[in-house]
């Protein structure tokens, strides 16, 4: 049961455009949003996060939205640059009031290539 | 800044060998995890730890074990490799719940 899902598996923009890179998710409980790079042989790596209590969460070029109602989060990147062509991962977890240890697991999801051409 | 290192970049074994895949960790944090990466699948959890000589099962912890005798280190074993366990496997730690976790390099084992 894939709680988090990335359902485009790949994205392809031109370089100074907009990149918009979504995600849903199933569990109401999740709270705690954030989203990661990776690129080839190596590991992912932070790029931002947003919490529940907030709809939007900016650092610099990027920005990412969460609509709790409709249990989705995108991340935007503008103006994409070459050099951000990666993978890019989602990932959820749950509030504190889940207890025990599952508060704090990382769910993610299945990850978007994004391309971005010169 | 954070350091979080794996002890190989690649590995190649034989089907049933014992496996010891280590990761070191250098900001001193309480949290480490586990995970395997696989294409069309994203990472998934295996094994976490909250403290030293604790350990927590992930989301699919069968054929693995961990151990984490120091804080800084957490070891990934498979204690008898099977070809389905081919994968990109990422060690991370955090300071705390939740918080963004730092991953290392990665290890690309392949069992024949």
């Amino acid at each position: 049961d894939q709680q988090v899902k990335q359902n485009s598996p790949s994205l392809s923009v031109q370089e100074g455009r907009i990149s918009i890179l979504n995600c849903d998710y199933t569990n109401s409980m999740f709270d705690y949003f954030l989203w990661y790079k990776k690129y080839p042989a190596e590991g992912p790596t932070f790029l931002i996060s947003i919490s529940s209590i907030k709809d939007k969460n900016e650092d610099g070029r990027f920005t990412v939205f969460l609509n709790k109602s409709a249990k989705h989060l995108s991340l935007h990147i503008v103006p994409s640059q070459p050099g951000d062509s990666a993978v890019y991962f989602c990932a959820a977890t749950l509030g504190a009031s889940a207890g025990g240890t599952s508060y704090g697991k990382l769910t993610f999801g299945q990850g978007t290539i994004l391309t971005v051409h010169p | 800044d954070v350091k979080v290192t794996q002890s190989s970049r690649y590995l190649v074994k034989r089907t049933g060998e014992k496996v010891f895949l280590e990761c070191v960790q250098d900001m001193d944090h309480e949290n480490m995890f586990w995970y395997r990466q696989d294409p069309g699948l994203g990472l998934r959890l295996i094994y976490f730890s909250y403290d030293v000589k604790m350990k927590e099962k992930g989301d699919i912890p069968e054929g693995y074990s961990v151990s984490r005798e120091k804080k800084e280190r957490f070891s990934l074993i498979l204690e008898s490799a099977s070809t389905n366990q081919t994968s990109m496997y990422l060690c991370a730690s955090s300071l705390y719940f939740p918080s963004e976790q730092f991953f290392g390099p990665g290890t690309r084992l392949t069992v024949l």
